[in-house]
C-alpha cells in the first residue's frame, strides 16, 4: 500500500458525459501526479500539482481539468467524454520539498470505460 | 487481470534464475531514473532508484546499473520468484522535469 488513495475504483459512464476522479496523497507529500494509462499509450503524464499551485502540464487535452485543494486532495475532471478516453488514470504524490525530482508514489488507479 | 499494453518486450525465466530487464534512455541530460514494477490491475509500485552521480546501486534482491555513456539503465532481479511476474517500467527525469516513462517490459516467470 503506497498511502496514495483514489476513489472510485471504476467508473462506468456515457459519451458526453462528465466524471470526476480523486485522490488523496501520501501523508506530507505536497506534490500530486496524475497519468493516464491506455493500452496502446503506456503511462502518459497529464498535470501536476505542487501546495495548490500547478507546476507542469503534460499530454491533458483542453476537455480535462485539474484542481489541488488546501487540503492536499486533487480532483481530475474529464468532460464530454469519448470512447477513447476509456483508460486507467492514476494518481501519484511526493514530497517534493527540494524542489528537484523525487520519487513518486502510486495511487491504485481508476479504471474509466466510456460506452 | 488485464496486461497494460500490448506488444510489450517480454522475458520469460524460471524460477530462480536471475533475470535482467534493459532500458534505453534518450535524453542524455536525465539526470534521476526509476524502476517501476505493475501488477496487473494495480498501479505502479517503486522498486528502486538511482541518480546520475552513481553507476550502480543495490536493493534487496534487485540491482540498478546505469551506463550514461551508452544511455542504458538495466534492472537486475535475482533468485527471480513467481511474486516478480509483472511490468517493469523505466521512468527518467531532468532536473525539474516530470517522469517520463518507458514502454516496459512483461517479465514472466514460471515456476
Amino acid at each position: 500500500d503506497s498511502g496514495v488513495t483514489q476513489t472510485p475504483k471504476h467508473l462506468i459512464t456515457a459519451t458526453g458525459q462528465r466524471v470526476t476522479l480523486r485522490c488523496s496523497p501520501r501523508s506530507g507529500d505536497l506534490s500530486v501526479y496524475w497519468y493516464q494509462q491506455s493500452l496502446d499509450q503506456g503511462l502518459q503524464f497529464l498535470i501536476q500539482y505542487y501546495n495548490g499551485e500547478e507546476r507542469a502540464k503534460g499530454n491533458i487535452l483542453e476537455r480535462f481539468s485539474a484542481q489541488q485543494f488546501p487540503d492536499l486532495h486533487s480532483e481530475l475532471n474529464l468532460s464530454s467524454l469519448e470512447l477513447g478516453d476509456s483508460a486507467l488514470y492514476f494518481c501519484a504524490s511526493s514530497p517534493q520539498r527540494g524542489g528537484f525530482q523525487e520519487t513518486q508514489y502510486f495511487g491504485p488507479g481508476t479504471r474509466l470505460l466510456v460506452l | 487481470g488485464e496486461s497494460v499494453g500490448l506488444h510489450l518486450p517480454t522475458l520469460s525465466v524460471q524460477e530462480g534464475d536471475n533475470s535482467i530487464i534493459n532500458c534505453a534512455y534518450s535524453n542524455s541530460a536525465s539526470d534521476y531514473f526509476i524502476w517501476y514494477k505493475q501488477e496487473s490491475g494495480k498501479g505502479p509500485q517503486f522498486i528502486i532508484d538511482i541518480r546520475s552521480n552513481m553507476d550502480k546501486r543495490q536493493g534487496q534482491r534487485v540491482t540498478v546499473l546505469l551506463n550514461k555513456t551508452v544511455k542504458h539503465l538495466s534492472l537486475q532481479i535475482a533468485a527471480t520468484q513467481p511474486g516478480d511476474s509483472a511490468v517493469y517500467f523505466c521512468a527518467e527525469a531532468s532536473g525539474y522535469s516530470t517522469l517520463t516513462f518507458g514502454k516496459g517490459t512483461m517479465l514472466l516467470v514460471s515456476p
